[in-house]
């Protein structure tokens, strides 16, 4: 089966511009994951989506992030407007509803300058 | 909160030499415990899992784990490394309330 796809794979962007980030998460995969990650660290939980429904956003920075998934199968996770912190590894993953297995994509490096 | 520490930030090891990579967390609700691994230039990839029953797991590649309930730990061990192991291993809880919690993930550089 195909994998987790996300775009694109790197971004470079000077601060204050808007970015999006897109995913396609593995078919009949219903949970679908933002995660981010800092160098020298482990991804962190940005949100989850069960289909459509966001069930844990508690650690978006709404100010300035955004995400949809409104068919409930793609994604796109957008940052407007980006500062020189939001510099990191931007991981989808997906997973069946109930399973405890997600599975990643290769993730955007995005580079903010 | 909720969190997960991993011992080594980088361990060098040569080839045949036996791995441990330490990892704990601190919550003490019920969990689910992961390793998972990052080959360079590729995405997160799942070695093994913990649900419940035997303490001891088994995943890919010849790595076990072992989940130490006492100690909150879940330590990761391989008996004699090789250089294609040479990755990012990340341990990961998953508590009661469905959020996954990542440690900070050690880097094995294995020489030949």
């Amino acid at each position: 089966e195909a994998g987790v796809v996300q775009s694109p794979r790197y971004k470079i962007i000077e601060k204050k511009q808007p970015v999006a980030f897109w995913c396609n998460p593995i078919s009949g995969h219903n949970t679908l994951y933002w995660y981010r990650q800092n160098l020298g660290q482990g991804p962190e939980l940005l949100i989850r989506y069960e289909n459509e429904e966001a069930v844990d956003d508690s650690q978006l920075p709404k100010d300035r992030f955004s995400a949809e998934r409104l068919k409930g199968v793609d994604s796109t996770l957008k940052i407007q407007p980006a500062e020189l912190g939001d510099s990191a590894v931007y991981l989808c993953a997906s997973s069946r509803t109930g399973s405890t297995e997600a599975f990643f994509g290769q993730g955007t490096r995005l580079t903010v300058v | 909160a909720q969190s997960v520490s991993q011992h080594n930030h980088h361990v060098i090891l040569s080839e045949a030499a036996s791995l441990e990579l330490g990892c704990n967390y601190s919550y003490g609700g019920t969990v689910n415990l992961f390793w998972y691994v990052q080959y360079p230039g590729q995405h997160l990839q799942l070695l093994l899992k913990y649900f419940s029953g035997d303490p001891l797991v088994k995943g890919i590649k010849g790595f076990e784990a072992e989940f130490i309930k006492s100690k909150f730990s879940f330590n990761l061990r391989k008996p004699s490394v090789q250089w294609s192991d040479t990755a990012e291993y990340f341990c990961a809880v998953k508590t009661s309330y469905d959020k996954v919690i990542f440690g900070p993930g050690t880097s094995l550089s294995v020489i030949p």
